[in-house]
């Protein structure tokens, strides 16, 4: 199947800083991700819908200035959590797909987060 | 409103033994249904879909699922466990494959010797 891979796998941040998250589609071209955020032993929860070259659109009740996503190329998006705050801490997974009938959803391996 | 629930939460079973886990969904529309598994470290995998044609729906691993439309159900199985399907599970709603998902809370599955 198709790799999606996050950068970095972990990161430890000063409560105030930012920090940014990579998902990258190796081996096809992904005209959508998906973010999504997982706490611990919970469910994956959609953040926002990411579509190359167009603003994200996010789920209701998700900050847009605190969590950017940018989807430059069909390859890449990024997340960045803004003025990071302990309760941000969490696992940020994203999904990478065609977005053509019939094709699939592949996860990355998530990013954990951890604000100090 | 969508939704799905997985009610349990943390399921122990002995290597060998046979595992269900139980999925429930409330869609307006015909879903799309998914299983995924959640290994420490690494991405979700899927396990099997489906969206129409067979009820009983084979995937990767041994396991298989049964979609129930009378019960709004889509429960996976497996006869025989191995130490190495211990992971969390999760069950998930869309209107397509290569949309947005809704996910179940997951279910741990933990494997005794």
């Amino acid at each position: 199947g198709a790799v999606v891979s996050q950068h970095p796998s972990w990161v430890i941040c000063k409560s105030g800083t930012s920090v940014k998250i990579e998902c990258r589609s190796l081996d096809f071209q992904a005209t959508t991700m998906f973010w999504y955020r997982q706490f611990p032993k919970q469910s994956l929860m959609l953040m926002a819908t990411s579509n190359e070259g167009s603003k994200a659109t996010y789920e209701q009740g998700v900050e847009k200035d605190k969590f950017l996503i940018n989807h430059a190329s069909l390859t890449l998006s990024t997340l960045t959590v803004t003025s990071a705050h302990p309760e941000d801490s969490s696992f940020y997974i994203c999904s990478a797909t065609a977005g053509l009938a019939g094709t699939e959803q592949y996860f990355g391996p998530g990013t954990r987060l951890t604000v100090t | 409103a969508q939704s799905v629930t997985q009610p349990d939460i943390h399921i122990t079973v002995s290597e060998g033994a046979s595992l269900e886990l139980r999925c429930n969904y409330s869609y307006g529309a015909t879903p799309y249904l998914f299983w995924y598994v959640q290994s420490p470290g690494q991405g979700l995998q899927l396990l099997l879909k489906y969206f129409s044609g067979d009820t009983l729906v084979q995937g990767i691993k041994g396991f298989e699922a049964e979609f129930k439309r009378s019960q709004s159900s889509f429960n996976l199985r497996k006869p025989s466990v191995h130490w190495s399907d211990a992971a969390e599970y999760f069950c998930a709603v869309g209107a397509d494959s290569w949309g947005k998902f809704q996910f179940g809370a997951g279910t741990q599955v933990v494997v005794t010797p």
